[in-house]
């Protein structure tokens, strides 16, 4: 099994620019996170996802939109990128509770020039 | 705010020592989570920990949760220079609506062979 897959690993966008950040799981999980990852900050949550076609903000959502089509695949977009928004972007997944342990993809780094 | 904080932030020990991390807390709990991240990977789960455990053991890992100080702490036995990564702890609040898990800034743990 793959587990928690995230394309692509690295990106470098300009300012303005647009981009959709994909994340596939193949355990059947319910919830799906994003999450960025900042020097000194932690992991901060962006959106998540509590089953398919349902999503809701987390704790800096603001320049970011996601969607839940299917229940493997959890999208995030940036829709016009800033260089705020350089970070490594993390997906996570867990089974059937928010309060069960999460599993992590190894991210994908991103700079916006 | 972040709900869990790690302490020490960083961390230097020798091969075959033992280290010790805290997560201190703000509010009531569900469950408690430790993680490891190796650099340039995603987080990967170690061991969870109830709000009516009081200690849990898994391997070298001892994880120990005083509810009424509102801490917890994480003991790596014995450690290895493979151990080097950092370490995160991860809050669950009580069944509450769809809050996910609170993630702390973490500790970065060296080990010099």
């Amino acid at each position: 099994n793959a587990g928690v897959t995230q394309t692509p690993k690295f990106r470098v966008l300009k300012t303005g620019q647009s981009m959709t950040l994909l994340c596939a799981q193949d355990m059947n999980h319910e919830y799906m996170y994003w999450y960025r990852q900042d020097p000194g900050m932690g992991l901060r949550l962006i959106h998540y996802s509590v089953g398919e076609g349902t999503t809701a903000k987390g704790e800096v959502p603001d320049g970011y939109n996601v969607s839940r089509l299917k229940k493997q695949n959890f999208l995030l977009g940036l829709e016009s990128a800033a260089p705020s928004q350089t970070s490594v972007y993390f997906c996570a997944s867990s089974y059937s509770s928010r309060v069960q342990p999460q599993h992590f993809g190894d991210g994908t780094r991103l700079s916006i020039l | 705010s972040q709900q869990g904080e790690e302490d020490p932030q960083a961390l230097s020990i020798q091969e075959g020592e033992n280290a010790t991390m805290n997560c201190s807390y703000k509010t009531s709990i569900n469950n408690l989570q430790w993680y490891r991240q190796n650099s340039g990977r995603g987080l990967v789960h170690l061991i969870l920990i109830r709000s009516n455990e009081r200690e849990k053991h898994s391997g070298r890992l001892r994880v120990t949760l005083d509810t009424s100080k509102k801490s917890s702490s994480l003991l790596i036995t014995a450690s290895r220079a493979a151990d080097t990564a950092s370490y995160f702890c991860a809050t669950a609040l009580p069944d509450s609506g769809n809050t996910p898990l609170v993630f702390g800034k973490g500790t970065r743990l060296s080990v010099i062979a």
